[in-house]
């Protein structure tokens, strides 16, 4: 496996269910991010992860919760999720933040949610 | 208060034509310029990036246009092809930060 994956690609769940998102990097990165794409709207930056800790949280609900175990790897719990949740969630890494940062972020190729 | 500003929101350019996307940041503080492709059910991947010290980059058919003083920046996709039809966003980044600060995107139509 090479770049940004994730899994699953698509993923169709009831309000009450409980259901994780996966994110591995295999770039050796040290930061990675959770963004919600939906339909004709710009990009939304949902968590930022820098060396394992939580640096960002851009004002997401509750029932979204992220996890980052080590730097490879990123996991987005959802519970009792909205319909308006549906969307494209995709991860991201870059070599974090600093003088020797590359700051591109690659992006994994995305987990299509839908929420009944 | 949006930091970058993307248009057109979309874009369509007959094959073998010019297609220009421009982008415009607030901040002078951004100092990497990265621009990424997106197609249907895939995520974004990095095209092409100017640092604010050069005023032109080209990669292939790509190429970025970068003003500094008007603190705007454009990519340029010369002879257009259907295959370049996508999604196009420009992205602003601090540094010291690492944090990416996207356009709405720009999507783009290629017609043969």
């Amino acid at each position: 496996e090479t770049g940004v994956t994730q899994t699953p690609r698509h993923l169709v769940m009831g309000m009450t269910n409980k259901k994780s998102l996966k994110c591995e990097q295999h770039l050796g990165h040290n930061a990675m991010y959770w963004y919600k794409q939906s339909a004709k709207k710009p990009l939304e930056l949902m968590f930022v992860y820098s060396l394992e800790e939580r640096v960002e949280n851009n004002s997401v609900p509750s029932r979204f919760s992220p996890e980052c175990p080590n730097s490879s790897h990123l996991f987005l719990h959802l519970h009792t999720l909205q319909p308006e949740d549906s969307a494209l969630y995709l991860c991201a890494s870059s070599q974090g933040s600093g003088v020797a940062s590359s700051y591109e972020q690659y992006f994994g190729p995305g987990t299509r949610l839908t929420v009944t | 208060q949006q930091q970058v500003k993307q248009s057109p929101q979309s874009l369509i350019v007959q094959k073998g034509g010019i297609s220009i996307i421009n982008c415009a940041y607030e901040n002078t503080a951004f100092d990497y310029f990265p621009w990424y492709q997106q197609f249907p059910g895939k995520g974004p991947a990095l095209l092409i990036a100017i640092r604010p010290d050069v005023s032109e980059k080209k990669e292939g058919r790509f190429t970025i246009s970068f003003n500094k003083s008007a603190k705007q920046f454009s990519l340029h996709i010369m002879d257009s092809q259907p295959g370049d039809s996508a999604t196009y966003f420009c992205a602003a980044i601090f540094s010291n930060a690492g944090k990416s600060t996207f356009g709405d995107g720009t999507t783009l139509t290629v017609k043969p």
